[in-house]
């Protein structure tokens, strides 16, 4: 596509549910990153793939996120038994490799409610 | 990755030079200095990068000093439409994008 795509654009969940983000890249782009966005603060890193590499989990803030992706595609993100810190917008941006260009493409995001 | 430091909000007149600074002094000589923006619940938009000449295009101007170790982004004109958070970001060989806080620039009528 023209973009990187999120879904869904808002999501609103209960306390103790698993909740899945999606992200579609722009085609081409082998490396994909995910980060979050809390209401008024910068964004924090959460994991980082680049083709078939071992993604960088280093962002990754417990063991209740993890994120998959597969091949040089889509993307999701998956937060089991939420919480309402996790509230926040979860962004995706995806880049070619070694891009000395434009650098990252971002998505819309994906504004999770956890209530 | 440098770290940058940057100021926490800044303020310009429409129509005038917005000039935002920000401070890369552990900076390595394969790491490029990048700007992007955010503007209110929109994911970043790039602006502009640079390795160490100044560097200008539709959007911006980029000056680096001399010893790399910080840089100005400017925006020659600024409109209501440039009020957002400015990002300041180094980036080396692995790809890898850390953002910090940025500046909130407020631009005023």
């Amino acid at each position: 596509g023209a973009g990187v795509s999120q879904s869904p654009s808002n999501k609103v969940t209960e306390k103790g549910k698993d909740v899945e983000l999606r992200c579609d890249p722009i085609s081409g782009h082998t490396a994909l990153y995910w980060y979050r966005q809390r209401l008024g603060q910068g964004l924090e890193f959460l994991i980082y793939f680049q083709g078939n590499s071992a993604p960088d989990k280093s962002g990754l803030p417990s063991d209740r996120f993890s994120a998959e992706r597969t091949g040089e595609s889509v993307s999701t993100l998956t937060i089991q038994r939420t919480q309402q810190e996790d509230s926040a917008v979860y962004l995706c941006a995806s880049s070619r490799p070694r891009d000395r260009g434009r650098g990252y493409t971002f998505g819309s995001g994906t504004r999770l409610t956890v209530v | 990755d440098a770290k940058t430091t940057q100021p926490t909000s800044m303020d310009c007149a429409e129509g005038r030079a917005a000039n935002l600074p920000c401070n890369h002094s552990t900076i390595s000589g394969n790491e490029y200095v990048y700007w992007y923006r955010q503007i209110h619940s929109q994911g970043p938009q790039y602006i502009i990068h640079g390795l160490k000449n100044n560097e200008t295009n539709e959007m911006a101007s980029l000056i680096i000093t001399e010893d790399r170790k910080s840089s100005t982004l400017i925006l020659p004109h600024a409109t209501l439409r440039d009020t957002a958070v400015y990002y300041c970001i180094v980036r080396g060989n692995n790809n890898d994008m850390r953002f910090g806080a940025g500046t909130r620039l407020t631009v005023k009528p």
